[in-house]
């Protein structure tokens, strides 16, 4: 059982818009920053959105992040076939006193 | 070029010990704080540890806290994982990965090492 939960799948097809969301607590989500990775089979995680909704250097802007509260959202608009990943929210949390992930959502590209 | 290289994994029996090793390059390794992230296989990513690069300030899962134990060498640009009383549900690959500031308080992690499969099993 993750501390950050998110749905195990998620699907859409090319050109659509699809979100994942990401739900934790006043420990985590709502008092730290949440940041997203996507990780393509077989490869290590990259960084996908930082501080809530911020993109590296090299991420295209189809991807968006957002929180409110003590959740947090993953946006891809204009799905590619390319963008089928296991997507992970993560967060540090003050209680815990660590950084906790998302059980991840595998997403499928239709 | 940051690259950061894992070894040390392998199979070790239930109760055994293992250490785990990343040689880090491509930056200043004393200035930024490190990370351990395991995924079991099939299974989602669960973080482990973190060190700070400053003051050394050490984090744990309480999944490994009092069997794990996190270190860093910046002569050396080296992190380290000592893994004691292993057990079957540490078995995953072992990320080593580098935090974009100093300090070990945080989720945010810009490079990833390839990983080092750790197997538990008698």
């Amino acid at each position: 059982q993750s501390v950050l939960t998110q749905p195990p799948s998620a699907s859409g097809t090319p050109g659509q818009r699809v979100t994942i969301s990401c739900s934790g607590s006043n420990s985590n989500i709502a008092a730290n920053n949440v940041n997203w990775y996507q990780q393509l089979l077989g490869t290590a995680p990259k960084l996908l959105i930082y501080g809530n909704n911020q993109r590296p250097s090299g991420v295209p802007d189809r991807f968006s992040g957002s929180k409110s509260g003590t959740s947090a959202s993953l946006a891809i608009s204009g799905l590619q076939s390319e963008d089928a990943a296991d997507y992970y929210c993560a967060a540090w949390d003050d209680s815990l006193n660590g950084a906790v992930f998302g059980g991840g959502t595998q997403l499928t590209v239709l | 070029e940051v690259q950061l290289l894992e070894s040390g994994g392998g199979l070790v029996q239930p109760g055994g010990s293992l250490r785990l090793s990343c040689a880090a390059s491509g930056f200043t390794f004393s200035n930024y704080a490190m990370t351990w992230v395991r995924q079991a296989p099939g299974k989602g990513l669960g973080w482990v540890s973190a060190i700070s690069g400053s003051d050394g300030s050490t984090y744990y899962a309480d999944s490994v806290k009092g069997r794990f134990t996190i270190s860093r060498d910046n002569s050396k640009n080296t992190l380290s994982l000592q893994m004691n009383s292993l057990k079957a549900e540490d078995t995953a690959v072992y990320y080593c990965a580098k935090l974009t500031a100093a300090a070990g308080r945080s989720s945010r992690i810009d490079y990833w090492g390839q990983g080092t499969l750790v197997t538990v099993s008698s």
